[in-house]
């Protein structure tokens, strides 16, 4: 079984430009998290997509934005990059109560 | 609200003798709990889950942890340190709907020759 893929493995952008993050579930888990972990600020939830809908946001600002396609995969936007948006940005799939599985994430450098 | 505290942010250990990573929860019912380990540029790695079966847990690579509802605890324990568990290891809850995973802060072992 494959596990979560998530593309592209490191990107580097110019502060202003926008940044496009992608990621696909485990077959059959219907549910995409996304956590974006910065240096010294730990794991912090951005989206949760369920069933193609936004179900929860953390607290980043709306440039930040994503969607759920109907094959489940999922894909992260990040608008207006700013230099502290540099972060390793994970995905996680889940099918509810089973645990949640990770990719092995997008590493976003804003220079 | 849930939360999650994890004691130590770094423990250093030589091999071959025992790690102990201390996590403590706060729920308002009983949860499920979950503990990752993520190695240098790597995303994260399920080391284990308690879901209220059997209280003891055992995951991959020799860990094991304990749920211990009156201490409010799930600590992470191994009886003998390789040099490749050296890695940074998260504690973590699904918020209440599981609409999120909330981790704790992490924390960095350090495995000595």
């Amino acid at each position: 079984e494959a596990g979560v893929t998530q593309s592209p493995t490191h990107l580097i952008k110019t502060r202003g430009q926008q940044a496009t993050l992608r990621c696909s579930p485990i077959s059959g888990h219907t549910s995409v998290y996304w956590y974006q972990q910065a240096l010294g600020l730990g794991l912090q939830f951005l989206l949760w997509y369920d069933e193609g809908e936004e179900r929860n946001r953390g607290n980043f600002p709306p440039r930040f934005s994503g969607r759920q396609f109907p094959n489940y995969s999922s894909e992260l936007n990040v608008n207006a990059l700013e230099l502290e948006d540099s972060a390793l940005y994970l995905c996680a799939s889940s099918l509810i109560r089973d645990g949640y599985t990770f990719g092995s994430g997008t590493r976003l450098t804003v220079v | 609200a849930q939360s999650v505290t994890q004691l130590d942010s770094h423990v250093s250990v030589s091999e071959g003798t025992p790690v102990l990573l201390r996590c403590n929860y706060s729920s308002s019912y009983s949860p499920s709990l979950f503990w990752y380990v993520q190695h240098p540029n790597k995303g994260l790695q399920l080391l284990l889950k308690y879901t209220s079966a059997a209280t003891l847990v055992k995951g991959i690579n020799g860990f094991e942890a304990e749920f211990k509802k009156s201490e409010t605890s799930f600590h992470l324990t191994k009886p003998s340190a390789h040099m490749s568990d050296a890695a940074e290891y998260f504690c973590a809850l699904p918020s209440g709907g599981y609409n999120k995973l909330i981790f704790g802060a992490g924390t960095r072992l350090a495995v000595h020759p």
